[in-house]
């Protein structure tokens, strides 16, 4: 079955650099765009940024330029996220989805979340 | 402060019908027919609901549906269940730049 499956929880301090893996499986990984979304402790969904698989360009949300990187690797169907410069806010659950069309389709299957906690 | 903006909370008592409104601009909601809808437990991961305004997943119950008139997405949900309680959020295309998310709505039944 389709499925994202992603990496385990992080605790890392102030300043410091997390990547977080989304490996995809029972669908072809290059045919799909990639979203990544966060959700802080208590509040809603924040778009990251958006992936294709395919060609690995990438679009960022201006909140993210400077300290967001998302990479793919076709021969694991693995995408990544790292996030650089971390601090207290950045602490909340992260989601890979997949888009159902290229962008903008809806986002119709999602990671399990992974728990990212920055503190000193 | 989303991109896009929701009620904070809603409610009704089962079988009632209930609609939640996505307000955005001529930018994202109003230029194209690229709005989604999520449904989110305590807990668990947002589910696909309804995308390109008014389509449903396979799998996702009739009571569900949505709908767009200018700037304002909205997602009505009919003969409301316990089970429907959740958060809901809306996102839009926004162009090759971004894709926001409105605040989200807490839809409690009575």
């Amino acid at each position: 079955q389709v499925q994202l499956v992603q990496s385990g929880a992080e605790v890392k301090k102030p300043g410091a650099s997390v990547k977080v893996s989304c490996k995809a499986s029972g669908y072809t990984f290059t045919s799909y765009y990639m979203h990544w979304v966060r959700q802080a402790p208590g509040q809603g969904l924040e778009w990251m940024g958006i992936i294709n698989p395919s060609g690995g360009s990438t679009s960022y949300a201006q909140k993210f330029q400077g300290r967001v990187t998302m990479t793919r690797d076709t021969s694991t169907s693995t995408v990544y996220m790292e996030l650089s410069s971390l601090r207290s806010e950045d602490t909340a659950v992260y989601y890979c989805a997949r888009d159902l069309s290229n962008w903008g389709g809806g986002m119709d299957v999602w990671g399990q979340g992974t728990t990212v906690t920055v503190s000193s | 402060q989303s991109a896009l903006t929701q009620p904070a909370s809603v409610s009704g008592s089962p079988g009632q019908s209930i609609t939640i409104s996505c307000t955005g601009t001529s930018s994202d909601v109003g230029s194209y027919n690229l709005v989604s809808w999520y449904q989110q437990h305590p807990g668990k991961a947002p589910k696909l609901m309804i995308y390109e305004v008014s389509k449903r997943p396979s799998g996702v119950s009739n009571r569900f549906s949505g709908s767009k008139s200018g700037n304002t997405a909205s997602l009505t949900i009919s003969g409301l269940q316990a089970e429907d309680e959740a958060d809901y959020y809306c996102c839009s295309y926004a162009g090759s730049s971004t894709s926001p998310f409105g605040g989200g709505t807490k839809l409690t039944v009575l």
